[in-house]
């Protein structure tokens, strides 16, 4: 089957650099998704197709993808970047229904 | 801006249904495709199903097939969820967000995904006896 794998969490300090991986095992890989989830928030997208950044979104999110690889990565990590990070990308039909089971990113 | 907002917090008992409605606001309501994301309490996003509403076609993952009703009803720009035989893992929030966006050129329309970028607020159903 297919599935989304994200570490649990990942810790940075004020102004380094975050990198939230997602690891797409078994069928071909369509195009990722990233999501911001704060408490008792809707998530928010933060990038899509592997690396495009929506409007409003800050410069200091981007995102890469390397063979099987997803990476979401925070540049100069602010505290108001702490949430959950949730990857999403397809199956096989081009159902854009998996997601990954987060990252809490903490800012120390 | 298209603006999704969703009905209100929900109690149910064991067994019976729920549904919740997603009412869409600005935008075009056929140019875009409407999907149902849950969360458990302290769990992550689970997708169950989403609905193009100029087809009226609904898809749904299959750990929901059998019990999952989505519909729309483009009179009123409004997308319905309904979950019957309901048991104490459902509770959860639930939350609609727009995906699949149409894009016409000149007779030629297709459908692209660029994420879920609008998500309604969130209804939270607790299945409690």
């Amino acid at each position: 089957s297919y599935e989304l794998t994200q570490s649990p969490s990942v810790s940075v300090s004020p102004g380094q650099t975050a990198r939230i991986t997602c690891s797409a095992d078994g069928l071909s890989k369509k195009y990722a998704y990233w999501y911001q989830q704060k408490p008792g928030q809707a998530p928010v997208l933060v990038i899509y197709k592997d690396s495009e950044r929506p409007s409003g979104i800050p410069e200091r999110f981007s995102g890469s993808t390397s063979g099987t690889i997803v990476t979401l990565t925070i540049s100069g990590v602010q505290a108001e970047d702490e949430a959950d990070y949730y990857c999403q990308s397809a199956d096989s039909s081009g159902t854009y229904g998996m997601f990954g089971g987060g990252t809490k990113l903490t800012v120390l | 801006q298209v603006q999704l907002v969703q009905s209100g917090a929900e109690v149910k008992k064991p067994g019976s249904s729920v549904k919740v409605s997603c009412k869409a606001s600005g935008g075009t309501f056929n140019n875009y495709a409407i999907s149902w994301v849950r969360q458990a309490p302290g769990q992550g996003l689970e997708w169950m199903g989403g609905i193009v509403p100029i087809f009226g076609s609904a898809k749904f993952t299959q750990k929901f097939q059998g019990r999952l009703t989505i519909t729309a009803d483009e009179s009123r720009s409004t997308v319905y969820m309904e979950l019957s035989s309901l048991g104490p893992e459902d509770t959860a929030v639930y939350y609609c967000a727009r995906d699949w966006r149409r894009y016409c050129n000149g007779t030629s329309c297709h459908f692209y995904f660029l994420g879920m970028d609008v998500w309604g607020q969130g209804t939270t159903v607790l299945v409690s006896s």
